[in-house]
């Protein structure tokens, strides 16, 4: 099983600024990576698969990068709606499908 | 797209219960889907994924053995047949799709709650 480790576990950034999350894997998972976002009381919802293709209607200040072990999604202008938890996944080999277990992003 | 799943419920350690998931707003057999679960407070944890044919399933070691996923593509609806049930399984329930080729998950449904008490 492919082990996912998100960090940090908690990240707060002011308006305006850059936030950097960091998804790893315990082995590669080529590009085959997705992002998530998740808030109070909503399912999730895709932003970035293919490590750094972002899904439809997804405001550009997310961005997705990385491939093999270690990846990266920036939100470049966190605005306030961005408070959420983001969860990785990986889907180069399953079973299971594994995600990472989050990152709670919080206005400052 | 939308995804909606019956309502979910109390159980009994042991019982079972079985959730559905109606889809609409796109090609149902085209689609792999699966079911995705959150325990209260915790993340995200793959329960089971079914092929958009049916031909195939697969589970995630926590549930094998005691869950089934199955779909219906006549009535556009996927199901999960869960038995001898345990207090962890508590959890809201997600019926997601995977993306086309890839197993991603592209959309989710609100998600329902399943709690196991006695």
């Amino acid at each position: 099983e492919i082990v996912m480790t998100q960090s940090p576990a908690t990240l707060s950034v002011s308006p305006g600024e850059r936030a950097t999350l960091s998804c790893r894997a315990s082995q590669t998972v080529s590009s085959n990576l997705a992002w998530y976002q998740q808030k109070p009381g909503q399912a999730p919802r895709l932003l970035v698969y293919g490590a750094s293709i972002r899904a439809n209607g997804i405001p550009a200040r997310f961005s997705g990068s990385g491939s093999g072990t270690e990846f990266t999604l920036t939100i470049s202008i966190l605005q306030s709606e961005d408070s959420a938890i983001y969860y990785c996944q990986q889907y180069n080999k399953w079973p299971p499908l594994t995600f990472g277990g989050g990152t709670k992003v919080e206005i400052k | 797209v939308q995804l909606v799943e019956s309502a979910g419920g109390v159980v009994q350690p042991g019982g079972s219960l079985r959730l559905s998931c109606a889809g609409s707003g796109f090609i149902f057999n085209s689609y792999s889907m699966h079911w995705v679960r959150q325990a209260p407070g915790k993340g995200l944890e793959w329960v089971a994924i079914i092929t958009y044919d049916g031909s195939k399933t697969f589970y995630a070691d926590s549930v094998e053995g005691r869950f089934t996923i199955s779909r219906d593509d006549s009535k556009n609806t996927l199901y999960l047949q869960m038995n001898t049930l345990r207090p962890e399984d508590a959890a809201v329930y997600y019926c997601a799709r995977s993306g086309m080729f890839l197993h991603y998950i592209d959309y989710w449904g609100q998600g329902t709650l399943v709690t196991v008490s006695s």
